[in-house]
């Protein structure tokens, strides 16, 4: 099983360009979550999904779209990039019931936004 | 809102020294999850301990052991005899236990150094 898995692992990207982060899981789990993480800060939600066709909000969402088109896939999508988004960013998924507790995290994807 | 605080950003250590890390947090709810997640230097998040709110009992797991407090909401973790390989960003974490997609709120985590 190869778990979580992240593509693509480094991007340098120029303010106001896009790209998509892709995470795809295969684990069959229903939740998926897209975190950042910056120096100091940890990690913070960005998006989640319960389920396919189902995604909301977390605690930094500005900037940031995600689509879960496929139960195994979960995008993120930066439209127009700004330095502000230089960070690694981390996708993790869980499933639904007494184990969702446990979240399992991808490699990361380390974002630089010149 | 719930909130995770790590007020030690950085600890320094040499080889066989204990350390431990402090987690302190704050939740409205009365059950709720607590972790500690590893980061080496490597970047990935490795897993080590899931704990009930409800469950109160400390653990102890090779050279960690974890002290979980209720009444002053702190969670602590110890590496005993501290081994360079323990080498790494220690994040504590906390999350609902019913709520849709168990959402983990993290604090800002503790970098530690061990010297040989």
């Amino acid at each position: 099983n190869a778990g979580v898995t992240q593509t693509p692992k480094f991007r340098v990207l120029k303010t106001g360009q896009s790209m998509t982060l892709l995470c795809a899981q295969d684990m069959n789990h229903e939740y998926m979550y897209w975190y950042r993480q910056d120096p100091g800060m940890g990690l913070r939600l960005i998006h989640y999904s319960v389920g396919e066709g189902t995604t909301a909000k977390g605690e930094v969402p500005d900037g940031y779209n995600v689509s879960r088109l496929k139960k195994q896939n979960f995008l993120l999508g930066l439209e127009s990039a700004a330095p502000s988004q230089t960070s690694v960013y981390f996708c993790a998924s869980s499933s639904r019931g007494p184990s969702s507790y446990e979240q399992y995290f991808g490699p990361g994807t380390r974002l630089t936004v010149t | 809102a719930q909130k995770v605080t790590q007020a030690q950003t950085e600890i320094s250590v040499v080889e066989k020294e204990d350390v431990t890390l402090d987690c302190v947090y704050e939740t409205r709810d009365t059950t709720y999850y607590l972790f500690w997640y590893k980061q080496p230097p490597s970047g990935e998040l490795v897993f080590l301990i899931r704990r009930n709110s409800f469950d109160e009992q400390n653990e102890i797991s090779g050279r960690y052991s974890w002290n979980f407090q209720k009444s002053t909401s702190s969670f602590n973790f110890t590496i005993t005899a501290s081994q360079v390989v323990d080498s790494a960003v220690y994040f504590c974490a906390l999350s609902r236990i019913k709520a849709a997609g168990n959402k983990l709120t993290f604090g800002g985590g503790t970098r530690v150094l061990v010297k040989p």
